[in-house]
């Protein structure tokens, strides 16, 4: 079965830093892109960033390029969010998602994680 | 970026009945489509990928058609488990980009 298990959230003050992690379990990490989807308090979802299975490509959306990072350690089973520069408008649940089986990205996912809360305030 | 425009966003209906949700999308995105349910406080679940075909495990009333630029998901007989937000989103085009979502209610 496959589990995906977010941790590190929290609350940051705005300009602040927060990583966040996902073990990974049930299934073999190193064959699948991997994504994180954030939605913000009572909002629809919002596509952040995915990784190829070696970690030798990432894409971001917009507006979290040059802030956020996302990396993954297979033999650790763990894909990773480290999040810089942070903004009220970062506020959401973040969850650890992974894509189908491709050697390109799928561009969808079809595993969740529960996610973590990340709440930027003063 | 392409938008996705979901009708309507809110739909209040009972067990048994027959629901229609609508994907709008801004431009053609062939058959890029999935659809996902969001039941209160839980994490998103694939539903319905590549506009028609059901993700392994999801209950046979759900069904997913279109291309191009408008897409339907449909639940044939509503069941209380199906009370729910569900999301379309596309992945033709970079950045991958949500619908706002529809909930469904009790009626």
């Amino acid at each position: 079965e496959v589990q995906l298990v977010e941790s590190g959230g929290g609350l940051v003050q705005p300009g602040g830093s927060l990583r966040l992690s996902c073990a990974a379990s049930g299934f073999t990490l190193s064959s699948y892109w991997m994504s994180w989807v954030r939605q913000a308090p009572g909002k629809g979802l919002e596509w952040v960033a995915n990784i190829k299975q070696d970690g030798s490509e990432k894409y971001y959306v917009d507006s979290v390029k040059g802030r956020f990072t996302i990396s993954r350690d297979n033999a650790k089973n763990s894909l990773y969010l480290q999040m810089n520069s942070l903004r009220a408008e970062d506020t959401a649940m973040y969850y650890c998602a992974k894509e189908p089986f491709g050697y390109s990205s799928n561009w969808y996912v079809d595993y969740w994680g529960q996610g973590t809360l990340v709440t930027v305030s003063s | 970026d392409v938008q996705l425009t979901q009708s309507p966003s809110f739909l209040s209906a009972s067990v048994g009945d027959r629901v229609t949700i609508t994907c709008r999308a801004s431009q053609d995105i062939s058959d890029y489509l999935a659809w996902y349910q969001q039941r209160p406080g839980k994490a998103p679940k694939l539903l319905i990928y590549v506009a028609s075909t059901l993700q392994s495990g999801v209950p046979s009333r759900f069904s997913g058609s279109g291309s191009g630029t408008e897409f339907t998901l449909i639940i044939s007989s509503l069941q209380p488990e199906d009370f729910a937000t569900y999301y379309c989103q596309q992945f033709n085009s970079y950045p991958p980009t949500f619908g706002q979502g529809t909930k469904v209610e009790i009626k």
